[in-house]
C-alpha cells in the first residue's frame, strides 16, 4: 500500500460525457502528479501540482483539467470524453517539489476508465 | 516513437535464468528510475540512478546507468516467480518535474 489512494477504482462512461477522478495524497506529501497509462501510448505524464499551484505539465489535452484544493487532494477533471481516453489514469504522490532523483514518487492504484 | 526505448518488450523464462533489461535514448537524462508494476497497482519504484556508470544492486537486482546518461540495463540473476510483472524504465530530462516513460517490459518467470 502506497498510502495514495484513488478513487473511483472503475469507471464506464459514455463518448461526450465528463467525469472526475479524485486523489488523496499520502500524508504530508505536497505534490500530486498524474499520469494516463494507455496499451498504445504507455505511461504519460499529464500534470503536477505542488502545495495548490500548477506545477509542470505534460501531455494533458485542453478537454482535460486538474486542480488540487487546501487539503491537498487533487481532482482531474475529464470533458467531452471520446473513445481514446480509455485507460488507467494514475495518481502520484512525493514530498518534494521537483519530483527529483532525491523525491520518490509514490503511485496510486489507479482509476481504470472505459468510454464507450 | 518513444524517447526511451525499451527492450525486450517480452520476456518468458524460466525460474532460476538470468535475464537484462535495456532501456534506451539518444537522449540525455538527469536521472533514470526503474520501477515494477503489478496487474491492477500502480508502478512501484525500484532504484534511482543518477551518476554515469554508476552500477546499483538490490539483491539479485543489478541497475546500470549508462556513462553517456543515455541508456541503462536492468539485470536480474537466478529469477523467481515473484518477480514477474512490468518493468518500466523512466527518464528525467530535466531535474524535477516531468518523468518519461518506456514502453515496458513484461516479464513472466515459470516455476
Amino acid at each position: 500500500d502506497s498510502g495514495v489512494t484513488q478513487t473511483p477504482k472503475h469507471l464506464i462512461t459514455a463518448t461526450g460525457q465528463r467525469v472526475t477522478l479524485r486523489c488523496s495524497p499520502r500524508s504530508g506529501d505536497l505534490s500530486v502528479y498524474w499520469y494516463q497509462q494507455s496499451l498504445d501510448q504507455g505511461l504519460q505524464f499529464l500534470i503536477q501540482y505542488y502545495n495548490g499551484e500548477e506545477r509542470a505539465k505534460g501531455n494533458i489535452l485542453e478537454r482535460f483539467s486538474a486542480q488540487q484544493f487546501p487539503d491537498l487532494h487533487s481532482e482531474l477533471n475529464l470533458s467531452s470524453l471520446e473513445l481514446g481516453d480509455s485507460a488507467l489514469y494514475f495518481c502520484a504522490s512525493s514530498g518534494g517539489l521537483n519530483g527529483g532523483p532525491l523525491d520518490t514518487q509514490y503511485f496510486g492504484p489507479g482509476t481504470r476508465l472505459t468510454v464507450l | 516513437t518513444q524517447l526511451l526505448e525499451q527492450s525486450p518488450q517480452f520476456l518468458s523464462i524460466q525460474e532460476g535464468e538470468n535475464l537484462t533489461v535495456y532501456c534506451n535514448s539518444s537522449s540525455v537524462f538527469s536521472s533514470l528510475q526503474w520501477y515494477r508494476q503489478e496487474p491492477g497497482e500502480g508502478p512501484v519504484l525500484l532504484v534511482t540512478v543518477v551518476t554515469g556508470g554508476e552500477v546499483k544492486k538490490l539483491k539479485r537486482l543489478t541497475f546500470q546507468f549508462g556513462d553517456a546518461r543515455k541508456d541503462s540495463s536492468l539485470h536480474i540473476t537466478a529469477a523467481q516467480p515473484g518477480d514477474t510483472g512490468l518493468y518500466l524504465c523512466a527518464g528525467d530530462l530535466v531535474y524535477g518535474n516531468k518523468l518519461v516513460f518506456g514502453a515496458g517490459t513484461i516479464l513472466r518467470v515459470k516455476s
